[in-house]
């Protein structure tokens, strides 16, 4: 099975650097993703890990550290538009036919003036 | 356009009254997926699909049916809906042809049993 911890909430200001962490436990690791959703709307993609390291798009980076089992999404220059809910998402490459994702509860991202 | 397309939107229903979401996609996808989202719960897998006619149990399939006659196509079945199946369903898809291969969402669709 699959673990996955996210924060609930967090709360930062326009303009500034958040970085939002994940934590997961899982039998057989076959990838992060991280997925922005607005409230109502459905989840969009933003990044995929499957090695260790850094990987950068734009104004966000997603970081995975697979022997700590531990990722982070980093926002940078942030704009209000980024209020948002962000799901860390693990996939399993044993169970669901080696393409299952559990998603984490979300981190639901507020952006203030 | 690559879409995920799911209908109805909305949908208010009574308990036991038998109802069909549909699910389509026009980018080829060997694999696709319901899930459904509850407050604090997050998104679950309810059943997934491998390819057309290979379909099986995600993590909360008790209460719900699905099929893949054609690979465009997979809809979620309620048979006998039931007032905790009130929730925000969304299918997805992917293709299974790399590692990297994200799943695509469809718009949602807000059910209400009561």
């Amino acid at each position: 099975g699959q673990n996955i911890d996210q924060p609930t909430e967090m709360t930062a200001t326009e303009g500034a650097i958040v970085q939002i962490n994940c934590t997961y436990q899982t039998s057989g690791f076959n990838g992060l993703f991280w997925y922005q959703q607005h409230a109502g709307e459905a989840p969009t993609f933003l990044s995929y890990n499957v090695l260790d390291g850094l990987e950068e798009k734009g104004r966000f980076s997603s970081f995975l550290s697979r022997s700590k089992g531990y990722s982070y999404l980093l926002l940078k220059e942030l704009q209000m538009k980024d209020s948002a809910s962000y799901l860390c998402a693990v996939r399993d490459g044993v169970t669901g036919g080696g393409n299952k994702l559990t998603f984490g509860t979300g981190t639901q991202l507020k952006v203030e003036l | 356009e690559a879409q995920v397309t799911q209908n109805p939107r909305y949908l208010i229903t009574v308990t036991g009254k038998k109802l069909t979401v549909t699910c389509s996609q026009n980018m080829n996808h060997e694999y696709m997926s319901w899930y459904r989202q509850d407050p604090g719960l997050g998104l679950r897998q309810i059943y997934y699909s491998m390819n057309v006619e290979v379909t099986d149990k995600g993590d909360v399939p008790e209460g719900y049916k699905v099929s893949r006659k054609e690979k465009r196509n997979f809809p979620l079945i309620l048979e006998s809906p039931s007032p905790n199946q009130t929730s925000l369903y969304f299918c997805a898809s992917a293709g299974l042809r790399a590692t990297n291969e994200k799943l695509f969402f469809g718009s949602g669709t807000q059910l209400s049993v009561l």
